[in-house]
């Protein structure tokens, strides 16, 4: 059964740290999402990448967060310097689209990141 | 700017019973509808999709509704189960592309 994979699962770490979060999306998926979500903001869209490129970051902190996809297998989530603020799971997400077909999307178990 | 609201916001019932979920959206401009379902500390499992041009979705005891021109959607569950406890969380893909905007869920929980 595919399924997105994502590492670490929980991430405790001191502010101001460097935070990396690593994505495997399910093969032969063109398109990868990056979600936060909060008890208070639900779950919000930070980036998304298309065949590996990015099409929308608008909705990440773009001073300290950074978004990339090295090859089709990874894409990793970059937070530096880490805040208190950025606690949060974070999930990544993959589908396929091609023309008119949009494939449901699937999500990992997230990584619960706490900064304190 | 798309706006996605769940009512209730959560719901209690005892097992057996039939109950809808109810998702609204404040541009019908949509491309597809998703529904899934959330376990604590879990990741989101998709359950059903619409595209813009389907009215409904059924996947075994799930029933998904599209009604675009309202900014409506809903999800019936029949002869609900304990297992069927988690949140349930709608979005909305706008056209043209596969980004979602979620709604706030509706948390459920059914007794045996």
């Amino acid at each position: 059964d595919a399924r997105v994979t994502q590492t670490p699962r929980h991430k405790v770490t001191e502010m101001g740290q460097e935070v990396t979060m690593r994505c495997q999306p399910i093969l032969g998926h063109n398109t990868v999402f990056w979600y936060r979500q909060t008890m208070m903001q639900g779950l919000e869209l930070l980036a998304y990448f298309r065949n590996r490129a990015p099409l929308d970051d608008s909705g990440m902190p773009k001073d300290r967060f950074s978004a990339e996809m090295p090859d089709a297998t990874l894409a990793t989530l970059k937070i530096q310097p880490s805040e208190p603020r950025d606690s949060a799971v974070y999930f990544c997400a993959s589908g396929f689209r091609s023309g008119s077909y949009n494939s449901p999307l699937h999500f990992g178990n997230g990584t619960r990141l706490t900064v304190t | 700017k798309q706006e996605v609201t769940q009512i209730p916001a959560a719901l209690s019932v005892p097992e057996g019973e039939n109950l809808v979920l109810n998702c609204s959206f404040t541009d019908s401009a949509i491309y597809n509808l998703q529904w899934f379902r959330q376990d604590p500390g879990k990741g989101l499992t998709s359950l059903l999709l619409i595209q813009s041009s389907q009215r409904e979705q059924t996947s075994g005891r799930l029933n998904a509704s599209l009604d675009k021109s309202s900014g409506r959607s809903t999800l019936y569950i029949a002869a609900s189960q304990p297992g069927d406890s988690a949140t349930y969380l709608c979005a909305v893909g706008p056209s043209g592309f596969q980004k979602l905007v979620f709604g706030t869920g509706t948390r459920l929980l059914v007794s045996p």
